[in-house]
């Protein structure tokens, strides 16, 4: 079974601020991928990693696959912004996920 | 391009009763999966398919069904309903890219 952690679990910042949000998992894997979850429960994919860095309007993700780690930065956060994150991995056919961080912009 | 969607979005059931949702796509996309959604948890893989005709068990299979006649069209089949099944549900494909196409849930309650 693969284990995806998320940290924080929840994360409140003022507007402007830089946020980092972390995913650790432990075994190899095919992919990882980085989600968002509006207010109202919709669910859209930011990106989806295999390796190196990933770059998105304000958003960066990057992964070290040796360390089996991966971050989720948000430059110049925004109270849009305020959603939550999740981390999923792919194992062949198969998404693990983890349970979410979520993140407060106040204006 | 309507994307995914799913019906119905809301639905009460009474226990031991069953109960289709309904999932389609119209991307084309070979790849659909279900999962659940539990307050607090992770979203868990329930059952998915890589093609009309394929499909496989995920995580959390128990108490679910699914078929996949057509490309479009990957319903999940609730038989008995019980409690532990109240969640919200989301169907999703993924193209070639690896990226995946949410629909936008089903919330059930099973009483």
């Amino acid at each position: 079974k693969n284990e995806v952690e998320q940290s924080p679990q929840n994360l409140t910042a003022q507007e402007g601020e830089f946020i980092t949000i972390n995913c650790s998992y432990s075994v190899g894997i095919s992919a990882l991928h980085w989600l968002q979850q509006h207010p109202g429960g919709g669910i859209v994919s930011l990106f989806m990693l295999s390796s190196g860095k990933k770059k998105h309007g304000r958003l960066i993700a990057t992964i070290n696959i040796q360390e089996k780690h991966s971050s989720l930065h948000i430059t110049a956060s925004h109270p849009r912004d305020s959603a939550v994150y999740i981390c999923a991995v792919r194992l062949g056919n198969q998404f693990y996920f983890g349970t979410g961080t979520s993140l407060t912009v106040i204006p | 391009n309507a994307g995914v969607t799913q019906t119905p979005k809301f639905r009460i059931l009474k226990i031991g009763q069953s109960m289709t949702l309904q999932c389609t796509q119209d991307m084309n996309h070979n790849y659909m999966y279900w999962y659940r959604q539990d307050p607090g948890m992770g979203l868990k893989l329930i059952y998915y398919s890589v093609g009309a005709g394929i499909t496989d068990k995920g995580e959390v299979p128990n108490g679910y069904n699914v078929s996949r006649s057509t490309t479009e069209d990957f319903p999940l089949r609730l038989e008995l309903a019980a409690p532990s099944q109240t969640s919200v549900y989301f169907c999703a494909s993924r193209d070639w890219a690896d990226t995946q196409y949410f629909g936008p849930g089903t919330r059930l309650t099973v009483l």
